[in-house]
Order: structure tokens, then sequence, then C-alpha cells
């Protein structure tokens, strides 16, 4: 069965400091990740997915087969994405349905 | 351009009341509709997915059904409300099943069974 695991429920930074929100998952063959974002009063969204290999807002996610892990990572935070993120997964075993991690609410103070 | 709407925003009803929730897409053919409950550190879970009119796959057993009667409507149904029931429920749709094809969310429907 395929999994998201999201280890942090709450993360709080300040501006201008890095931030890394963990996903791990587990999964039988080659998964497709990505990472979904919601602001406050705002619908669900895409962020980015690896398969695209690009930077979004300033935030990169690389998937690592050998660790299990599509950590999304920003080297130096706004004010403005503090929001829940959210980890999915999907692949061909589930017919490309999105599995989603339990998310994280990531907090950036000024 | 594509769009997803979703009625009601919000909903308060009794336990044992029916209910039915309406999702329409516009701007697209065909596409694979989703119905998710999210829940404050639970994350979003799939409760229905439909690649086409009639056609519905439900994830998890529960109270609630959905049907698709129209290929750009989508609605969530039950017969007789559980206290359970209540959430935050969304509605996706995508382009097709190859899953780099982002699913699109809507605004939700905020479920209180009281």
């Amino acid at each position: 069965a395929q999994r998201v695991t999201q280890p942090e429920k709450l993360l709080s930074v300040f501006k201008g400091a890095p931030v890394e929100l963990k996903c791990n998952y587990s999964y039988s063959g080659s998964p497709e990740l990505f990472w979904y974002v919601q602001y406050s009063r705002q619908r669900l969204q895409l962020l980015l997915r690896h398969i695209s290999r690009e930077s979004i807002k300033g935030f990169t996610a690389d998937l690592n087969k050998g660790e299990t892990s599509f950590h999304l990572k920003k080297p130096f935070a706004q004010e403005e994405d503090s929001a829940m993120y959210y980890c999915a997964l999907s692949g061909r075993s589930s017919n490309y349905k999105l599995t989603f991690g339990k998310g994280t609410l990531l907090t950036v103070n000024p | 351009s594509q769009t997803i709407h979703q009625w009601p925003a919000t909903l308060v009803q009794p336990v044992g009341s029916p209910l039915s929730l309406e999702c329409t897409v516009e701007g697209t053919s065909n596409p694979n509709l989703y119905w998710y409950r999210q829940a404050a550190g639970r994350g979003l879970q799939l409760l229905f997915y439909s690649v086409g009119i009639g056609q519905i796959s439900s994830e998890v057993p529960q109270n609630l059904s959905a049907s698709r009667p129209q290929d750009r409507q989508f609605i969530l149904s039950s017969k007789k409300l559980l206290l359970s029931d209540s959430g935050f429920y969304l509605c996706a749709w995508s382009g097709d099943a190859r899953s780099y094809n982002e699913q699109f969310f809507g605004p939700g429907t905020r479920l209180t069974v009281l």
C-alpha cells in the first residue's frame, strides 16, 4: 500500500531563515510526487511536482529514491509562505490516484 | 478557462437528515472527478472518484455515496447523516488518469452535523 508521511504537523520559522518541510513515502514502483499548498482562505493548489524539476516561489523539492523522501525546501522563507503544505504521491499501481500526507502548517514569523 | 464550483459553501444539518453536495466543472470535457474529506490533522482522504458518467469508485466504506449524472456534475449524498460525517468536503477534477495532469480543487463545503 502506498503511504505518505509528513512528520511535522506544525513548523515555525522566522522570515529569512531556511525552511524544510519533510515528506517520506512508501510505494512499490516508480512514484510521482507532488507538493500542494493551501494559503489562508484560498483553494488547495499544486505547488510543484517532481517530474518538472522546477522551482516555484523559491521552493524546490528533490526526489530521493534511496531515502524515499521528497522534502520541500526554500533557502529564505517569506511571510507569505505561511500556509498548509501537503505532500502527495501517485503512481500506476493506484491508477494514478493521489495519496496525501496529513499536512504541515508552516508559519513564517516576521 | 476551466473552473470548478461547489455548493453550498457551508451547511448545518441535523443527525438523520439527508445530504446532497454538488460539484460542477466548466471549461473541460470528460474530466476525472474526485470527492475528498479534509480533516484537521488527518490530511485529505479520497472518498470517491469518477472517470466518466455513471462510473463511481468508492475508496472507503462509509455512510456517503456519490453520483455523476452528467459529464461535469458530481454529487455527494447521504440518506441519513451521522455526527461523524461532519467535516470539510472538497471536490477536484483532473484532465485524465495520468497524475502529471494536476488536480484542481474547488472551494469546499463545510458540513456540520448536529
